[in-house]
């Protein structure tokens, strides 16, 4: 089945530890994006990438890290930085260009916490 | 820069009511416009869109939602609510043309249906 997949569904964290959560889709979707939500915020946006070999920073970059090495893979880094990243994360993906009216697909989220 | 408001952050309706939901945006130029719905501790499903053309767009599970230009809206409405509508809803927006465009999302809506 074509769709987009996160992994692990829960993840721990020890303090000074970086985590990197993975998101691979099989949509042959050009963009992939990466979002943080927290409760009564919503949905905030950490980074997003347009096209293979590059991203640009969100609104919440800060203690985060990507790479796009493959069309398919964007994988998060949660680094020592980020201060408080205990929250739910969601990887995204989309059409790009001409097309960017279509709808973004998400994946089912990982919910990471800080122990 | 863009932004969507959800300015109710729950909203509590008897089942066989209407219901609305709503959402007000800023973006410069056109806009296309989605909602999505989302599950306890899962991922975002899109319910519908606005690209062009007609202002009533319908989507999944009998809901719609009405364009409004002037009003910088875009209210999600179901004639009859139904108790597995309960969830988290969340408006999108997203420039129609410019570069780097990213998808923006208002901080959601919370959906109780009463029996």
């Amino acid at each position: 089945d074509g769709g987009i997949t996160q992994s692990p569904k829960y993840l721990f964290r020890k303090e000074g530890q970086n985590v990197t959560l993975s998101c691979e889709q099989n949509l042959n979707h050009d963009a992939m994006y990466w979002y943080r939500q927290d409760p009564g915020q919503g949905l905030r946006l950490i980074y997003y990438s347009q096209i293979v070999n590059d991203f640009q920073k969100g609104d919440i970059a800060e203690g985060y890290s990507v790479s796009r090495e493959k069309k398919e893979s964007f994988p998060l880094t949660v680094t020592s930085a980020q201060k408080n990243p205990t929250a739910f994360y969601l990887c995204a993906s989309s059409t790009q260009g001409a097309t960017v009216n279509t709808e973004a697909f998400f994946g089912q989220g990982t919910r990471l916490t800080v122990v | 820069a863009q932004s969507v408001a959800q300015p109710e952050d729950q909203v509590n309706v008897a089942e066989g009511n209407p219901l609305t939901v709503k959402c007000t945006y800023s973006v410069s130029g056109n806009p296309y416009l989605f909602w999505y719905v989302q599950y306890p501790n899962r991922g975002l499903q899109f319910l519908l869109k606005y690209i062009t053309g007609d202002n009533l767009v319908k989507g999944s599970y009998g809901f719609e939602a009405e364009f409004n230009k002037s009003q910088t809206s875009f209210h999600l409405k179901k004639p009859s609510a139904l108790v597995s509508d309960s969830a988290l809803y969340f408006c999108a927006v997203i420039p129609a043309s410019g570069s780097a465009r990213q998808l923006t999302f208002g901080s959601g809506t919370q959906l109780t249906v009463l029996p």
